[in-house]
């Protein structure tokens, strides 16, 4: 059974750069598709991108000058960046594990990340 | 790309079968067959209800069914028990090649 576990500051600043990284473990990161959605506080949910094990990624357009996702094969891991951060920012982040086309099969427990001075 | 929309909350009584939509474009629900419902509780991560508009994950209940017509899905919830109150959220692939969320609806068991 994978499991995921988001990792990273749970305190950005404003206009700096938020940085999560997802360990996967219970499988291989080979040969699926992988993404980051997130919830901003009493709000729904937002997909911001997904990466393929190869690296070739696809991104939400309203965030896509901001957003890069990348992969680590070699360490079971991918990450999230996202830069220029702003309040509107701040939200519970979740990496998850993609089960089909567009269909988020497994899911991390999440982690807030708040974009606060 | 716009949000699918979802009304904000529904109510039911247990025992009876509730009914929630979710509405598109032909460039996300009414064109293809990958639409998604999540189940979400408080505090919890989402989970994964239906998958490719009508199809249940292994340990799903047969008690919740999706269907499509046009650019509307729907989640059919039958027998509704105390323990799917929660917020449901719908989404689909597109055709940028990306996933759209629904604005979430709040299920109520009475």
């Amino acid at each position: 059974q994978v499991q995921l576990q988001e990792s990273g500051p749970g305190l950005v600043k404003p206009s700096e750069t938020l940085s999560l990284t997802c360990t996967v473990s219970g499988g291989s990161i080979s040969s699926y598709y992988w993404s980051w959605i997130r919830q901003p506080p009493g709000k729904g949910l937002e997909w911001i991108g997904y990466i393929y094990y190869s690296g070739s990624t696809n991104y939400n357009p309203s965030l896509k000058s901001r957003v890069t996702i990348s992969v680590d094969t070699s360490k079971n891991q991918f990450s999230l960046k996202l830069n220029s951060v702003t309040a509107a920012d701040t939200a519970v982040y979740y990496c998850a594990k993609l089960s089909g086309i567009g269909s988020v099969g497994y899911w991390g427990q999440g982690t807030l990340v708040a974009v606060s001075s | 790309q716009s949000a699918l929309t979802q009304p904000a909350s529904v109510s039911g009584s247990p025992g009876q079968s509730i009914t929630i939509s979710c509405t598109g474009t032909s460039s996300d629900v009414g064109g293809y067959n990958y639409v998604s419902w999540y189940q979400q509780h408080p505090g919890k991560a989402p989970k994964l209800m239906i998958y490719e508009v009508n199809n249940r994950p292994s340990g799903v209940s047969n008690r919740f069914s999706g269907s499509k017509s046009g650019n509307t899905a729907s989640l059919t919830i039958s027998g509704l028990q105390a323990e799917d109150e929660a917020d449901y959220y719908c989404s689909s692939y597109t055709s940028s090649n990306t996933v759209v969320f629904g604005g979430g609806t709040k299920l109520t068991v009475l």
